[in-house]
């Protein structure tokens, strides 16, 4: 167990749904990360939050939004969703600062959306 | 901008076969680089990392240099098991960037008994 709880692990949604997947990151760590691992484009960045604010953005739609909420755990929504959209959705931590790069990401075991 | 370019992959080795995975980066500032490894249904896992030039990483019978001359990265095994198919990603963070982590695009070994 890394400590990363992501819910939940497996979810079947039909096109034009919406859906939230959820994330706690591990104990002491104020940042979140979430990805998207699809078999055609690898892990994508979607964005990062830190204490509750969002940090920056990578290449995450606009049917896509994330939030922070005071308790530190993350949701990522999903709307208007659509085939291309199936994928396995990563949230990842970290500690604030030099931690980051002294001691990397610790990632959730990921949810894995299907799109029907 | 930053990035990091891995071999690409598949790759199937026998069982006991030496082991190595290319990885470069580019980077503004002076990076950490790091080795994630996936399980087949797993998320990302950690194997090793490096902080600083010479530095070198090892876990589990795996080890990388970080090589400031080459910008360089290569993951090494010298006798590999089964147990040890899974995705491999090399990673960096710059704090020059922010906190933020830029990712190879993974390299699939497969390791045959």
């Amino acid at each position: 167990d890394s400590g990363v709880t992501q819910t939940p692990k497996h979810l079947i949604t039909a096109t034009g749904q919406r859906v939230t997947l959820r994330c706690s990151p591990r104990s002491g760590d104020l940042s979140v990360y979430w990805y998207q691992q699809s078999l055609d484009q690898g892990l994508q960045f979607l964005i990062h939050y830190y204490n509750g604010e969002e940090r920056a953005k990578g290449n995450i739609l606009e049917r896509f939004s994330a939030q922070q909420f005071p308790d530190l755990h993350s949701e990522l929504n999903l709307s208007s969703l659509e085939l291309g959209d199936s994928a396995l959705y990563f949230c990842a931590s970290s500690v604030a600062g030099q931690g980051l790069v002294t001691y990397g990401y610790t990632f959730g075991s990921g949810t894995r959306l299907t799109v029907v | 901008g930053d990035s990091v370019t891995q071999m690409e992959g598949p790759v199937t080795l026998s069982e006991e076969a030496f082991l190595t995975i290319n990885c470069t980066y580019t980077a503004t500032g002076y990076p950490s680089l790091f080795w994630y490894v996936q399980y087949p249904g797993e998320g990302l896992q950690l194997l090793l990392k490096a902080t600083k030039a010479d530095d070198k990483g090892s876990n589990k019978g795996f080890e990388a240099t970080y090589r400031k001359e080459t910008t360089s990265f290569h993951l090494e095994k010298g006798s590999v098991q089964v147990s040890d198919s899974a995705v491999y990603f090399c990673a960096l963070s710059d704090q020059n960037t922010g906190n933020q982590f830029y990712f190879g695009t993974g390299t699939s070994l497969t390791v045959i008994p």
